[in-house]
């Protein structure tokens, strides 16, 4: 299995709060992605990276940012969370083929 | 963009028997791949399959296997000899080609099939 945790794994939030999802991989894989995850919707992109710094939107990234300051881990942050963002986020590494980890079940009351 | 389609929401098998997975997808690219995730009830997701839509051979991975159709954009998963172990839900996948640039490493998710395995 591709080393990829993610942290915490869970959390219950309140709305208007931040919040902050770490990926980490031992792989020194380039390419890191955080999905989300919705009954009907399958796994959706929010961002990615492609690089230290470099990172990039996916489809459904408002109200998300992300940062990348060292190869190994790869954030996620909610500025400011909504019911909306009650979800499931998986981290993924790869290129020509993605590797996930074991996911973060966000609960924004 | 990209649109991939499970169109069905939920399946059901007997234990040894075999089940087929049905895919579409949409895209204008010539290269691109193809994929099949399973997400047991620990929500993990698995790699089961993959296929590059340049070969024409249809991939196999022991029990698994694909019934890849280019010129329909059809993309179905085939599990031989089931096993309670294989209940799940499934996911297809897409993406780009190299010609992606930075971005060709984005998935495409359909939106899952769930696999019941009887007993």
């Amino acid at each position: 299995d591709a080393g990829i945790t993610q942290s915490p794994r869970h959390k219950v939030t309140e709305t208007g709060t931040p919040v902050t999802l770490r990926c980490h991989q031992t792989e020194n894989h380039r390419y890191m992605y955080w999905y989300r995850q919705d009954p009907g919707h399958g796994l959706r992109l929010i961002h990615y990276s492609y690089g230290v710094k470099d990172t990039d939107k996916g489809e459904v990234s408002d109200g998300y940012s992300v940062s990348r300051s060292k190869t190994e881990d790869f954030l996620l942050t909610l500025e400011s969370a909504t019911s909306s963002q009650t979800s499931v986020y998986f981290c993924a590494i790869g290129r020509e083929t993605q590797y996930f980890g074991p996911g973060t079940r966000l609960l924004v009351l | 963009a990209q649109t991939v389609t499970q169109s069905q929401p939920e399946m059901s098998v007997q234990e040894a028997e075999t089940v087929t997975l049905s895919c579409t997808y949409d895209t204008s690219e010539s290269d691109y791949y193809l994929f099949w995730y399973k997400q047991p009830p620990s929500r993990q997701m698995i790699l089961v399959i993959r296929q590059e839509a340049y070969k024409q051979q249809n991939a196999t991975e022991n029990r698994f296997s694909v019934n890849f159709q280019k010129a329909a954009k059809s993309f179905s998963l085939k599990i031989s000899d089931s096993q309670l172990g294989d209940a799940a839900m499934y996911f297809c996948a897409y993406r780009r080609g190299a010609a992606g640039g930075t971005s060709y490493g984005k998935l495409t998710f359909g939106q899952g099939t769930i696999l019941t395995v009887h007993p």
